[in-house]
C-alpha cells in the first residue's frame, strides 16, 4: 500500500544528544515536510523540502536539521540546540501542486520524550 | 498572511446529535480549504477539500463543509455523530502564493453515549 512511513514511533532521548527521525514515501510526492504538534498548539511547520537536495526553514527551524538525498526520504534531526523537544513530530507529503491546490498527507507521527 | 481560526477549543455532543465545528480564515483571494481528524497518537487523516466549484463539499465518514466567501468561513458538518468520531479536528487553509497550508488549532471533539 502506498503512504507515509515514520520510524520509530516512540523515542526516548538523553538531554544532549541528537536523534534522528526516519520518514519514508513512497506515494511518488514531490514535497515534504516535517511539523511538530504540541497539546494546544496546533501543528508548526519545521522544514519543508519541494525538491531532491532543496530544503526551506518553516516556522520553527531553530534546533533541527533535515537532508533531501533521495525524493522518498526526508530525515528530521532534532539536535542538541533545541530547547523543548519534547513533542509529536509529524511528516507530511504532497504533489506540490501549488496553483492547483496543493493537499498534503500525513505519516502516523512519532513521539519523542527528552529524559 | 493567511491564518485561520478555530474559535472551540472543545466541543461536547451527545451521540447521535448533530455537529457543527467552526473555522474562519483570513486570506484576500480565492484560499484552499481543508479539514483534517486526528485520533489520538495518530497522523491527521484529511476529511474533505474546497479548491474550486460547489461550495457545499462532501467528505469523507458523512462529514460535509460549506465554504461562505461573505462570512470567511469553512464550517464542518455531520448530521448524526457516532461515538467514533470523538478525535481533535484540524482546519486549514492554503492559496496559490503561499501553498503550504496554516493549520488552525484543533477543536477536540467529544462525544457523550
Amino acid at each position: 500500500d502506498g503512504g507515509i512511513t515514520q520510524s520509530p514511533k516512540y523515542l526516548f532521548r538523553k538531554e544532549g544528544q541528537n536523534v534522528t527521525l526516519s520518514c519514508e514515501q513512497n506515494l511518488n510526492h514531490d514535497a515534504m515536510y516535517w511539523y511538530r504538534q504540541d497539546p494546544g498548539q496546533g501543528l508548526r511547520l519545521i522544514y519543508y523540502s519541494q525538491i531532491v537536495n532543496d530544503f526551506q526553514k518553516g516556522d520553527i527551524a531553530e534546533g533541527y536539521s533535515v537532508s533531501r538525498e533521495k525524493k522518498e526520504s526526508f530525515p528530521l534531526t532534532v539536535t542538541s540546540a533545541q530547547k523543548n523537544p519534547t513533542a509529536f513530530y509529524l511528516c507530511a507529503s504532497s504533489m506540490d501542486r501549488p496553483l492547483s491546490g496543493n493537499t498534503i498527507y500525513f505519516g502516523e507521527g512519532s513521539w519523542l520524550t527528552v529524559v | 498572511a493567511q491564518s485561520v481560526t478555530q474559535p472551540d477549543i472543545h466541543i461536547t455532543v451527545s451521540e447521535g446529535a448533530s455537529l457543527e465545528l467552526r473555522c474562519n480564515y483570513s486570506y484576500g483571494a480565492t484560499p484552499y480549504l481543508f479539514w483534517y481528524v486526528q485520533s489520538p497518537g495518530q497522523g491527521l487523516q484529511l476529511l474533505l477539500k474546497y479548491f474550486s466549484g460547489d461550495t457545499l463539499v462532501q467528505g469523507i465518514k458523512g462529514f460535509e463543509a460549506e465554504f461562505k466567501r461573505s462570512q470567511s468561513s469553512f464550517n464542518l458538518r455531520k448530521p448524526s455523530v457516532h461515538w467514533s468520531d470523538a478525535a481533535e479536528y484540524f482546519c486549514a487553509v492554503s492559496s496559490g502564493g503561499s501553498y503550504i497550508p496554516t493549520f488552525g488549532r484543533g477543536t477536540s471533539l467529544i462525544v457523550h453515549p
